[in-house]
């Protein structure tokens, strides 16, 4: 069956650096779109959505990309603070329900 | 609002026994969600609730594992009998919305099964 997908596990970045967080769904029936922050010990936490008929969103120190073309997503994280260390989710809507990639975990160096 | 309330937080149990996850919705969401979350297969949607009757259940693994929700604050994920692949983080979600808007995750139950 269809899926989302994100490109890599696992993400670096220097405190203070833009940090780019990817995926790749498959679903073209999927019209909305949300990106989750987990945190450790912590239930999955809403950060920014965008809906099909946007390219782009932007919120405090996020936003969120949508190229429907290729199916894929991205988050920008803008100054990136420890604070941000944490496993980024996104997740869409085919078939009726949110469907989770599998994650990417944030890890930001002092 | 407190936001949705799960409990216990950690339960621990031996293979066999009944398991009880509980759920309190965020009020006035008409849609709750159970999620399960493990290394191998990340968040899994087991089953979804709109008013109170389920209306997916596609996502339960088997029949040891049922829900219900008695009313509109309260949700219950029963497994019987546990089984030590069980073991994983149980969220409980509530939404206005099936998927057009964010759903509010509770802070889950880890279960872990010996």
């Amino acid at each position: 069956g269809e899926s989302v997908g994100l490109h890599l596990p696992t993400l670096s970045v220097q405190e203070g650096d833009n940090s780019i967080i990817n995926c790749a769904y498959s679903n073209s029936a999927s019209d909305y779109f949300i990106w989750y922050k987990q945190e450790s010990g912590k239930g999955p936490q809403f950060i920014i959505d965008i809906r099909s008929n946007m390219d782009k969103r932007q919120g405090q120190r996020v936003t969120v990309l949508l190229n429907k073309t290729v199916k894929h997503l991205s988050l920008q994280i803008a100054a990136t603070q420890p604070g941000d260390s944490a496993v980024y989710f996104c997740a869409e809507n085919g078939d009726y329900k949110l469907s989770f990639g599998a994650g990417t975990t944030v890890t930001v160096r002092a | 609002d407190a936001g949705v309330i799960q409990s216990p937080r950690h339960e621990v149990t031996e293979m066999g026994q009944e398991v009880t996850l509980r759920c309190k919705p965020i009020s006035g969401h008409d849609y709750l969600f159970w999620y399960r979350q493990t290394m191998m297969r990340g968040l899994e949607l087991l089953i979804y609730f709109n008013n109170n009757v389920p209306i997916d259940d596609s996502g339960m693994p088997e029949d040891r594992f049922s829900a219900k929700m008695p009313n509109a604050s309260f949700s219950t994920l029963k497994i019987q009998p546990s089984e030590p692949r069980d073991s994983a983080v149980y969220f409980c979600a509530s939404s206005s919305t099936p998927v057009d808007t964010e759903a509010f995750f509770g802070q889950g139950t880890r279960l872990t099964v010996v």
